[in-house]
């Protein structure tokens, strides 16, 4: 089964906006990374929320995680053109030794 | 700032041959992990390695792949034979603990023809 599915897979925004990205999952999970890759590169971690968290924020990102839905989002606040990435979320299973990525949303900001 | 560094940057090899992989992971970090991308497609779990064992592994870590902690600092991932299909960027990830952020290196682009 697929775990860790974001919506919408593209997101075209202007500067200075805000840019939603949601994931879904389908198993229990411990907890939920949010990654950012720029195109072809590694990927740089942003935030984890645990199973027992519903909110956190880091800068100008905030990530809320519903483990009844099982569901996150992350929300990025005054969209710049260098947030231009794809962001993943990745799922730990409760076990803690596999992490599932999703698809991941492409985050275009328009400058 | 720690961070996993990865080498080669980039391999090229042919169809058939043995590929290794290395990775330094940070340095007091316990948990291992190997990831590959192929090309416009989603980060994909190989295998997890802690206290010098294989924790857990995905259905494409087949026979072909093994990995290795030869040392106190290297992880390595060894393909014995290579497939066209195994091209692919591979990345090492580092945790703490197992319920803690993993961080990623720089990845290796590998590439067989």
């Amino acid at each position: 089964s697929q775990q860790g599915e974001e919506d919408p897979q593209a997101l075209s925004i202007q500067e200075g906006e805000n840019a939603t990205m949601n994931c879904s999952y389908k198993t229990s999970i411990n907890n939920l990374q949010w990654y950012r890759q720029n195109s072809g590169r590694g990927l740089v971690h942003l935030i984890l929320i645990r199973s027992n968290e519903r909110e956190k924020h880091s800068g100008r990102l905030r990530v809320t995680l519903d483990t009844s839905k099982k569901s996150s989002s992350l929300l990025i606040t005054a969209s710049r053109a260098a947030d231009t990435a794809s962001y993943f979320c990745a799922t730990g299973n409760t076990g803690g030794f596999k992490t599932i990525f999703g698809a991941g949303t492409r985050l275009f900001v328009k400058a | 700032e720690p961070e996993v560094t990865q080498t080669p940057s980039h391999q090229v090899t042919q169809m058939g041959q043995e590929v290794i992989l290395r990775c330094v992971p940070i340095s007091n970090h316990l948990y291992f992990y190997w990831y590959r991308q192929i090309l416009g497609q989603k980060v994909e779990f190989l295998v997890s390695f802690y206290n010098n064992e294989i924790s857990e592994k995905s259905e494409i870590f087949d026979d072909q792949f093994s990995v290795e902690r030869p040392d106190g600092s290297n992880f390595t991932l060894k393909i014995r034979s290579t497939k066209l299909e195994d091209s692919a960027m591979y990345f090492c990830a580092s945790s703490a603990t197992a319920q803690e952020t993993q961080y990623f290196g720089p990845g290796t682009r590998l590439l067989v023809l």
